[in-house]
């Protein structure tokens, strides 16, 4: 396969329901990101996987969010009870655990109304 | 918090001119990366540069480091109307429990003009 994919490519709720977003990493890529952006702002860092290893959740903003990595592969960021804060792009990453370059997806972009 | 400031936050030039961006960072790094990306949406991954590494080139693209001043330029060479994007720089920590992820500053917007 080509690239880092995600889905939606848009998803637009309303203030307190559930979304999950997905990505679906380079086939053979170990590591998994996930970002968030905000609009015209940098990335901010939310959850890392590394293989079989427990995931780096340091960058979650709340228990509102959680994240899983079914198979080594494919991931879902699951954000509960929408808040308008949450509204941002939301961006995945993979990389092979020995190199340092991250290839990033096309994102989601989040509205919360 | 973002550990990588970037300056300018905005930069317009023309067509030819060169472009140059900086990054400071606060913490020890295994590296610095600089991506770019086109409205809003995924990062491309432009260069990388290592820690025991001043100065690295890829095309028109120039990147140093100054591990002492923990600051890194970037510097795009003959700039086209299609350099015009968002610029970012990134830093990998040097080990410990961060090790996997990159730290973002918050970007410089550069517009070339034809």
């Amino acid at each position: 396969g080509a690239g880092v994919s995600q889905s939606p490519s848009n998803k637009v709720t309303e203030k307190g329901k559930d979304v999950e977003l997905r990505c679906d990493p380079i086939s053979g890529h170990t590591a998994l990101y996930w970002y968030r952006q905000r609009l015209g702002q940098g990335l901010e860092f939310l959850i890392y996987f590394q293989g079989n290893s427990a995931p780096d959740k340091s960058g979650l903003p709340s228990d509102r969010f959680s994240a899983e990595r079914t198979g080594g592969s494919v991931s879902t960021l699951t954000i509960q009870r929408t808040q308008q804060e949450d509204s941002a792009v939301y961006l995945c990453a993979s990389s092979l655990p020995t190199l340092h370059t991250q290839y990033f997806g096309p994102g989601t972009r989040l509205t919360v109304l | 918090s973002q550990q990588g400031e970037e300056d300018p936050q905005a930069l317009s030039i023309q067509e030819g001119e060169n472009a140059t961006m900086n990054c400071s960072y606060k913490t020890s790094i295994n590296n610095l990366q600089w991506y770019r990306q086109n409205s809003g949406r995924g990062l491309v991954h432009l260069i990388l540069i290592r820690s025991n590494e001043r100065e690295k080139h890829s095309g028109r693209l120039r990147v140093t480091l100054d591990t002492s001043k923990k600051s890194s330029s970037l510097l795009i060479t003959a700039s086209r109307a299609a350099d015009t994007a968002s610029y970012f720089c990134a830093t990998r920590t040097d080990g410990g429990t961060s090790y996997g992820k990159l730290t973002f500053g918050q970007g410089t917007i550069l517009t070339v003009h034809p």
